[in-house]
C-alpha cells in the first residue's frame, strides 16, 4: 500500500526558507520509473504544480517558481525534500505531495496517490 | 507555456442529471490529460488519465474523451457523492491545472 505523509512548519515568516518533507511507504525512490511530486492549493484557489523528481534523480520545475525550488530526495530516508526561498504570503497554501502514476509498462507524470497536506500560513 | 481552460467554472445539476465539463489546451498536448475530484479538506483523487482511461475502482459513470486540444469529461448520472470540485491536468514534463469547475446539487 503506497502512502506518503508531509511534515513541516505550519507558520513561516516572509522571505524565509521553507523546508518540506514527505515521508514515503509502500514503494521505492529508487524504481526504475518512479516519481514523487510537489504540489499546493492556496485557500479557495486551484492546485499548482511545483517539482517532480524522478527515480534517476532527474528533476522538472514549474517554469514560474524556478528560481526559488529546490527538489531532492533520500532513497535510505524513503523522502523527498522540497525547499521554497524567499516566502510571500502568496506562498500560503496546503502543499501535497503526490505519487507518479505507473503502469502498463509505462509511467506519466499524473499522480494516483496524494499525501492528505499540510497547510502553510507565510505571515510578517 | 501550455494553458488549460476550463469551463465552467461552476455548475448546479440534479440527481440523475448528465453533466459535463470541458477543458481547452492552448497547443496540442495529444492526450496527456488527467481528470482529478477533489471534495472539500481532501487532496484529489485521479479519475482519469490518458485522456480517457478509467483509474481502477473509479465508477463507470465517469468518462473522459477528447484528444489534441479539446477534451470533455462527463458524469453520465449524478450522485450525490459527486458533489466535488474536479480539474483537469496537463502532464508532460510540465504540469498544468486547469482552474476547476464546482460542481454541486441544484
Amino acid at each position: 500500500q503506497i502512502t506518503l505523509k508531509e511534515s513541516g512548519p505550519m507558520v513561516v515568516k516572509t522571505t524565509q526558507t521553507l523546508t518540506l518533507t514527505c515521508t514515503v511507504s509502500g514503494f521505492s525512490l529508487s524504481s526504475s520509473g518512479m516519481g514523487v511530486g510537489w504540489l499546493r492549493q492556496p485557500p479557495g484557489k486551484a492546485l499548482e504544480w511545483l517539482a517532480v523528481i524522478y527515480w534517476n534523480d532527474n528533476k522538472r520545475y514549474s517554469p514560474s517558481l524556478r528560481s526559488r525550488l529546490t527538489i531532492t530526495k533520500d532513497t535510505s530516508k524513503n523522502q523527498v525534500v522540497i525547499t521554497l526561498n524567499n516566502l510571500d504570503p502568496v506562498d500560503t497554501a496546503t502543499y501535497y505531495c503526490a505519487h507518479r502514476r505507473c503502469g502498463g509498462g509505462s509511467c506519466y507524470n499524473t499522480f494516483d496517490m496524494w499525501g492528505q497536506g499540510t497547510m502553510v500560513t507565510v505571515s510578517s | 507555456d501550455i494553458q488549460m481552460t476550463q469551463s465552467p467554472s461552476s455548475l448546479s445539476a440534479s440527481v440523475g442529471d448528465r453533466v459535463t465539463i470541458t477543458c481547452q489546451a492552448s497547443q496540442d498536448i495529444k492526450n496527456y490529460l488527467s481528470w482529478y475530484q477533489q471534495k472539500p479538506g481532501k487532496p484529489p483523487k485521479l479519475l482519469i488519465y490518458d485522456a480517457f482511461n478509467l483509474e481502477a475502482g473509479v465508477p463507470s459513470r465517469f468518462t473522459g474523451s477528447g484528444s489534441g486540444t479539446h477534451f470533455t469529461f462527463t458524469i453520465s448520472s449524478l450522485q450525490p457523492e459527486d458533489i466535488a470540485t474536479y480539474y483537469c491536468q496537463h502532464y508532460d514534463n510540465v504540469i498544468t491545472f486547469g482552474q476547476g469547475t464546482r460542481l454541486d446539487i441544484k
